[in-house]
């Protein structure tokens, strides 16, 4: 069984791009959450995916949008980006089930805006 | 709103000798309660979880950790470390059923020879 993966592993943006980070979840598993984890700080909750549709949303900006495709994969897209974005990305995934109690962790994508 | 105190940023403990890590936290009923690790640049990975049942869960790598409902606590416990446990530990709420975690800001361990 193959695990999440997270794709790019690093990235370079400028102030005011757009950036599309993008994660493949586990297999068998239909729910994809996304998370900010700023330096030094905790894993922030973004969004959440379950069966293509948004199933809950953190304390982020509209400029932070996702998509789940039908294979369950995700992508996390920002807009305008801002120096203060610059974080490591960490998708997970879960499930079967909307209600499901396990999440696993991707590597993650270190993004750097400039 | 729920929320995860981890109230020591930095812990050093030599090697052999025993760890603790703290965690509160603060939510309206019993949540789900997860450890998880991460080396340098790495994603997480999932050392624990409490659902239900024993307060008292054993996960990977030898680590144990117990849960206090009156205290609101769920610290993470190792009999004796090992320099390969150099990480940084994070402790994670969720409401039941549901993967939306909240974390707190994490505990650096440091393991001298």
């Amino acid at each position: 069984e193959t695990g999440v993966t997270q794709s790019p592993t690093h990235l370079i943006k400028t102030r005011g791009q757009q950036v599309t980070l993008r994660c493949s979840s586990q297999s068998g598993h239909n729910t994809v959450s996304w998370y900010q984890q700023a330096l030094g700080q905790g894993p922030q909750f973004i969004f959440q995916y379950y069966r293509e549709e948004e199933n809950g949303r953190g304390n982020f900006p509209p400029r932070f949008s996702g998509l789940q495709f039908p294979n369950y994969s995700s992508e996390l897209n920002v807009n305008a980006l801002e120096l203060d974005d610059s974080a490591l990305y960490l998708c997970a995934s879960s499930g079967p089930g909307r209600r499901n109690t396990e999440a696993f962790f991707g590597q993650g994508t270190r993004l750097t805006v400039v | 709103a729920q929320s995860v105190t981890q109230p020591d940023i930095h812990i050093t403990v030599s090697e052999g000798a025993s760890l603790e890590l703290r965690c509160n936290y603060s939510y309206g009923a019993t949540p789900y309660l997860f450890w998880y690790v991460q080396s340098p640049g790495q994603g997480l990975q999932l050392l624990l979880k409490y659902f239900s049942g024993d307060t008292l869960v054993q996960g990977i790598k030898g680590f144990e950790a117990e849960f206090k409902r009156s205290q609101s606590s769920f610290n993470l416990r190792k009999p004796s470390v090992h320099w390969s446990d150099a990480a940084e530990y994070f402790c994670a709420v969720g409401p039941p059923g549901y993967s939306t975690l909240t974390f707190g800001k994490g505990t650096m361990l440091l393991v001298s020879p």
